[in-house]
């Protein structure tokens, strides 16, 4: 199967910071990239997607950057809030095949 | 839409009992998937299909785990008989096609004991 890994389990940041939250690929093939949202006792919510013929995609506080040299995929969130607080996954495609998911990265937001 | 829903919300049972979850997909949409969500092992995808046909089932643990989408509107993932290890949160997707983000329900939570 594929790899799809978060560099940081847990991150912390203060209300109002900005958070990044990274992960890694390793099939340089993946054309693909989701972010979800998962909050406690939910299912995984679609944030924002990117696919690999762009390096950067805005959202509403968030974005996305897709580093295809070092397949590195980034989520940016602006001006954290404390719902932002949830675990968050990428995700990765390659040709229409079935998504793989990576262990996810736990966000605190300290009020 | 009401998004995909799943049933029950929670579910515990006794080794050895047959157990059966739910999935309702959001309207229109001709895909359909069963994932596991475990700390250890993350989000497995176990089986999904197209227009209600199974086509990749290679995920599926093994023969214990059962699944079927009579209609367009419903789909079931059985186990017989349950163990300890199949405890895990259950979640059921949907999407009009392959390359278009999932749409989850909001789990099955399975305690085996």
């Amino acid at each position: 199967g594929e790899s799809v890994g978060l560099h940081l389990p847990t991150l912390s940041v203060q209300e109002g910071d900005n958070s990044i939250i990274n992960c890694a690929y390793s099939n340089s093939a993946s054309d693909y990239f989701i972010w979800y949202k998962q909050e406690s006792g939910k299912g995984p919510q679609f944030i924002i997607d990117i696919r690999s013929n762009m390096d950067k995609r805005q959202g509403q506080r968030v974005t996305v950057l897709l580093n295809k040299t070092v397949k590195h995929l980034s989520l940016q969130i602006a001006a954290t809030q404390p719902g932002d607080s949830a675990v968050y996954f990428c995700a990765e495609n390659i040709a229409g095949n079935q998504f793989y998911f990576g262990t996810g990265t736990s966000l605190t937001v300290i009020p | 839409d009401a998004g995909v829903i799943q049933s029950p919300r929670h579910e515990v049972t006794e080794m050895g009992q047959e157990v059966t979850l739910r999935c309702k997909p959001i309207s229109g949409h001709d895909y359909l998937f069963w994932y596991r969500q475990t700390m250890m092992r993350g989000l497995e995808l176990l089986i999904y299909f197209n227009n209600n046909v199974p086509i990749d089932d290679s995920g599926m643990p093994e023969d214990r785990f059962s699944a079927k989408m009579p209609n367009a509107s419903f789909s079931t993932l059985k186990i017989q008989p349950s163990e300890p290890r199949d405890s895990a949160v259950y979640f059921c997707a949907s999407s009009p096609d392959r390359v278009t983000p999932l749409h989850f329900g909001n789990g099955t939570r399975l305690t085996v004991t």
